[in-house]
C-alpha cells in the first residue's frame, strides 16, 4: 500500500542550528516526492518537489531534499534554521495519474 | 493575481446538517482539488475537478460531493454530517489536471467545527 512515514512528531533546534526532517515512502514506482510547509493558520506552501533527474533538489527558503531510491526516503534539510521556520511540514507522495498522499507531519519548535 | 480563497473562514454546524464550503482558484487556473486535514494528521484527497467535470476520488462517502463553476471556482458539499467530518478543509487550484497536483496551490482553509 502507498503510504508517506514522518517518523518525528516535533522536533526541536536551536536557532542557527542544523536541520533535517526524515520521510520514508512506500509507493510501487519512482514516485513525484514534496515537501509541504504549513505555518499556523495558513494553507500549504510547496517548498520542493522531486520528480526525476539530480536527486538532490533545492527548494524556497533555503531548503533542500535529497531523494534516496535505495532507502525510500526523501529527508528534508536547512544548514541554518530562523525562528521563521517554526512550523509543521509535511512530507508527501504520488504519481501524475494517482493522488497525492501526505504523511502525518512533523512540528518544527526552535529554540532562541 | 489573486491566490486561492476560500470562504467562510470557521464553521460551527451540528451532526446532521449540511454544509457547503467555497474555493475561488486562482487565476487562469482550471483545476481545483479539495483535501480534509483533521487535527493531527496530514491533508487527505478529497477528490478533483477539472474543467467542471470529477477528475478523481478518495476514499470519501458519496455525502461528499462537488461542483466547479465555468468560472472555475468550486464548491464542497457535506451532507448528515458527522462529528468526525471536524477538520480544516482545504482547496487547491492548478493548471495541471494531474491527480498529484503538482503545481498546485492552496487556500488557508476552511475550518468546520461539527457539533
Amino acid at each position: 500500500a502507498q503510504s508517506v512515514t514522518q517518523p518525528d512528531i516535533h522536533i526541536t533546534v536551536s536557532e542557527g542550528a542544523s536541520l533535517e526532517l526524515r520521510c520514508n515512502y512506500s509507493y510501487g514506482a519512482t514516485p513525484y516526492l514534496f515537501w509541504y510547509v504549513q505555518s499556523p493558520g495558513q494553507g500549504l506552501q510547496l517548498l520542493l518537489k522531486y520528480f526525476s533527474g539530480d536527486t538532490l533538489v533545492q527548494g524556497i527558503k533555503g531548503f533542500e531534499a535529497e531523494f534516496k531510491r535505495s532507502q525510500s526516503s526523501f529527508n528534508l534539510r536547512k544548514p541554518s534554521v530562523h525562528w521563521s521556520d517554526a512550523a509543521e511540514y509535511f512530507c508527501a507522495v504520488g504519481a501524475r495519474d494517482d493522488k497525492i498522499i501526505f504523511g502525518k507531519g512533523t512540528r518544527l519548535h526552535i529554540l532562541p | 493575481e489573486t491566490g486561492v480563497t476560500q470562504s467562510p473562514t470557521h464553521l460551527i454546524k451540528t451532526r446532521g446538517q449540511q454544509v457547503t464550503l467555497r474555493c475561488s482558484s486562482q487565476s487562469g487556473h482550471n483545476t481545483v482539488s479539495w483535501y480534509q486535514q483533521a487535527l493531527g494528521q496530514g491533508p487527505q484527497f478529497i477528490f478533483q475537478y477539472y474543467r467542471e467535470e470529477e477528475n478523481g476520488r478518495g476514499n470519501f462517502p458519496p455525502r461528499f460531493s462537488g461542483l466547479q463553476f465555468p468560472n472555475y471556482s468550486s464548491e464542497l458539499n457535506v451532507n448528515a454530517l458527522e462529528l468526525d467530518d471536524s477538520a480544516l478543509y482545504l482547496c487547491a487550484s492548478s493548471l495541471d489536471q494531474g491527480l498529484a497536483g503538482i503545481w498546485q496551490f492552496f487556500g488557508p482553509g476552511t475550518r468546520l467545527t461539527v457539533l
